[in-house]
């Protein structure tokens, strides 16, 4: 079964700060990984996103590491403001007609404190 | 460019009751998905469509079902509503069929459903 295991839970980060929020997947076909980010009474809102050919990409204070061989990947928030309060989301597809759209992690409810 | 719409917004309904929802998907894509999202089980894949196709089916049974019009916009309809329906259910929008390289999908607010 495809799965994308996420953690922690909920995280609670001081203004500043940089939050983690580590993800792992069990199925070596999956070859996007994107994380998105959601607002309470809002749809996910795609964040950033990254292929196994490269261990790490960057987009402003958002940062994805990514191990193939550990099949592991984490988000990285740099200076974490209260504005990045969210839930976030780790995903992963895979290649070929019968994808299975992206599977999800369950989530990590994240809170900076002020 | 407008981002993905979905109608209504909120819907409450009793079980055994049927329910249509809609999605616009992004002037220009031609895939959209359907996924239901819950606290219990988070966010699930149910189907895709591509040009009026259905791709990709996720684990649901048969009362979950969806079309696609010519132009683009989908339609997901759940027949004989159980209380455990009651979900968030988001609709995304991408380019090009789920599985190709460099394809991102976008998501809409979604549709709060809620079973009686």
């Amino acid at each position: 079964q495809q799965q994308v295991k996420q953690s922690p839970q909920s995280l609670i980060v001081q203004k500043g700060g940089i939050s983690i929020i580590n993800c792992a997947y069990e199925n070596t076909a999956f070859d996007y990984f994107p994380w998105y980010q959601q607002f309470p009474g809002k749809g996910p809102a795609l964040l950033i996103a990254i292929r196994p050919d490269v261990s790490e990409k960057k987009e402003g204070r958002f940062t994805i590491s990514f191990n193939k061989s550990a099949k592991q990947f984490s988000l990285h928030i740099m200076d974490s403001q209260p504005g990045d309060s969210a839930t976030y989301f780790c995903a992963a597809s895979g290649p070929g007609g019968g994808a299975d759209g992206l599977t999800f992690g369950k989530g990590t409810h994240l809170i900076i404190q002020p | 460019k407008a981002g993905v719409t979905q109608t209504p917004r909120y819907l409450i309904k009793t079980r055994g009751q049927q329910v249509t929802l809609s999605c616009s998907p992004i002037s220009g894509h031609r895939s959209v998905s359907w996924y239901q999202q819950t606290p219990g089980q988070g966010l699930q894949f149910l189907f895709e469509y591509f040009s009026e196709t259905q791709r990709n089916k996720g684990n649901f049974p048969g009362r979950f079902s969806g079309r696609q019009f010519s132009n683009s916009r989908s339609e997901m309809n759940v027949s004989t509503l159980e209380l455990g329906d009651s979900a968030l259910y988001l609709c995304a929008s991408s380019p090009l069929p789920l599985g190709l390289p460099l394809n991102e999908q976008f998501f809409g607010p979604g549709t709060r459903l809620t079973v009686l």
